[in-house]
């Protein structure tokens, strides 16, 4: 069964800094991987995904990510972080197979104004 | 376009209470989907409908949870009776396409529905 991985519980960055939020996954098959956003009260919202073509994807509001099969890694990025950006934000992976849609566990990211 | 509809945004019951929820999604989408949201995880899916029909119920309790999508548009999910650990946010979602090629279609969530058993 596919998973995903994102080790860490809460990013912190200052406003106008750069974000970085990880994942790592695992499917047995091709991947195809998506970024959601949770902003308190609200359902999830989609970001961007990676389904085949170029290793870097650009989603809405500015973020990135960065697509690494070697390293079955998925980082969502963004270049200059904004305080409204401060949310949670989900990583999942769905097997072509399968097509169940796994979900990590989040990361809280703050942005310190 | 109007988004994914809920219903009650919040609700409090007993244990060994019964309650359902509510979900209206994008109009013609053919797949829906419930996910429970425990506080600190992510969405874990539930029950997945192509139009009408079931295509993946595997990680529902059937012992105390149903749901159904009669008419192929909009759905209920039940639970009977209610658990202190069923206490979560559930979340209907929605995507435009039938399984087999939905896999690669982002998937369009509703506001959820926090529920709270006591």
């Amino acid at each position: 069964a596919q998973s995903v991985a994102q080790p860490e519980d809460q990013v912190n960055v200052a406003e106008g800094n750069p974000l970085t939020v990880k994942c790592t996954y695992s499917v047995s098959g091709n991947p195809y991987l998506f970024w959601y956003v949770q902003y308190p009260n609200r359902g999830l919202q989609f970001l961007l995904k990676y389904i085949t073509g170029d290793n870097l994807v650009k989603g809405s509001y500015g973020f990135e990510a960065e697509f690494n099969k070697s390293q079955t890694s998925f980082h969502l990025k963004k270049p200059s972080a904004l305080f409204s950006d401060s949310a949670l934000y989900f990583c999942a992976v769905r097997d072509y197979g399968n097509n169940r849609l796994a979900f990590g566990k989040g990361n809280q990211v703050v942005v310190i104004p | 376009e109007a988004g994914v509809a809920q219903s009650p945004r919040y609700k409090i019951i007993e244990k060994r209470q019964s309650v359902a929820f509510w979900c209206n999604p994008i109009s013609g989408h053919a797949t829906l989907y419930w996910y429970q949201q425990i506080l600190g995880q992510g969405p874990k899916l539930l029950i997945q409908f192509q139009n009408n029909g079931v295509v993946d119920d595997s990680q529902l309790p059937k012992d105390r949870f149903s749901a159904e999508r009669l008419k192929g548009v909009d759905s209920t999910l039940k639970i009977q009776p209610a658990k202190l650990e069923d206490s979560a946010v559930y979340l209907c979602a929605s995507s435009p396409v039938g399984f087999g090629t939905s896999a690669s279609y982002e998937q369009y969530f509703g506001p959820g529905t926090r529920l709270t058993v006591t």
